[in-house]
């Protein structure tokens, strides 16, 4: 079975630094798919990066980016530069890529940036 | 660029009674999803549709049904209300391009009373 793991349920980071959310998964499926989503205080869900389990280089999104080291079986998403509009639940996400469209969804990172 | 659009927002319902959810995928996306979101938990995968058919099924009570229509809106059903269907509900939607990126709609906050 698929699983998820954020282990920290919350974090702070002072802003203009750079912070990392942990996520790591299970599968024993080849092709599947990462994503990071963020929810803020209004709980709309917002996509970040994706990130394919074929694909070689580490995805970036402007101030994100996923550390993604397949043998490892982790994802981490780093936020570069924090800015106080980050403040936010953040969740990991996967889904396979074959087989079905049933997406699992990780605890979720509380995120606080200080001013 | 246009979203995924849910309606109602807000839904209020006394138990026992049913509600439907409607949900407008963004033009030309061929995959919907939906989820439900209790508070403080993550989102739960309740049912998927690619190309009108249903193609995947999580743990969405027998009491809940769905379908997605010609247009690709999608409908969900759901009936004899429980105080703990009381949730945040989201549809999704994506595109078969390979990235699978679902796009969240701003979902539906159904309170059981």
């Amino acid at each position: 079975a698929q699983k998820i793991t954020q282990t920290q349920p919350g974090m702070f980071v002072q802003e203009k630094e750079a912070v990392t959310l942990d996520c790591t998964y299970d599968t024993s499926d080849q092709s599947y798919g990462l994503f990071w989503y963020k929810q803020p205080s209004s709980g709309e869900m917002i996509f970040l990066i994706y990130q394919g389990s074929y694909d070689e280089q580490n995805a970036t999104e402007g101030r994100y980016s996923l550390n993604f080291q397949k043998a490892r079986k982790s994802a981490n998403l780093v936020i570069s530069a924090s800015q106080l509009g980050d403040s936010a639940m953040y969740f990991c996400a996967m889904r396979l890529l074959t087989g079905g469209f049933k997406t699992i969804f990780g605890a979720g990172t509380r995120l606080f940036v200080k001013a | 660029a246009a979203g995924v659009i849910q309606s109602p927002r807000h839904l209020i319902k006394e138990k026992r009674e049913t509600a439907t959810l409607k949900c407008y995928p963004i033009p030309r996306h061929d995959t919907v999803y939906w989820y439900q979101q209790g508070p403080g938990q993550d989102p739960q995968f309740l049912i998927s549709f690619y190309e009108k058919m249903q193609s995947d099924k999580g743990s969405i009570p027998d009491r809940f049904s769905a379908q997605q229509f010609s247009d690709y809106h999608s409908e969900l059903n759901m009936s004899s209300l429980e105080l703990g269907d009381s949730a945040l509900y989201f549809c999704a939607s994506s595109q078969w391009t390979g990235t699978e990126t679902q796009y969240f709609g701003p979902g539906t906050r159904l309170l059981v009373l």
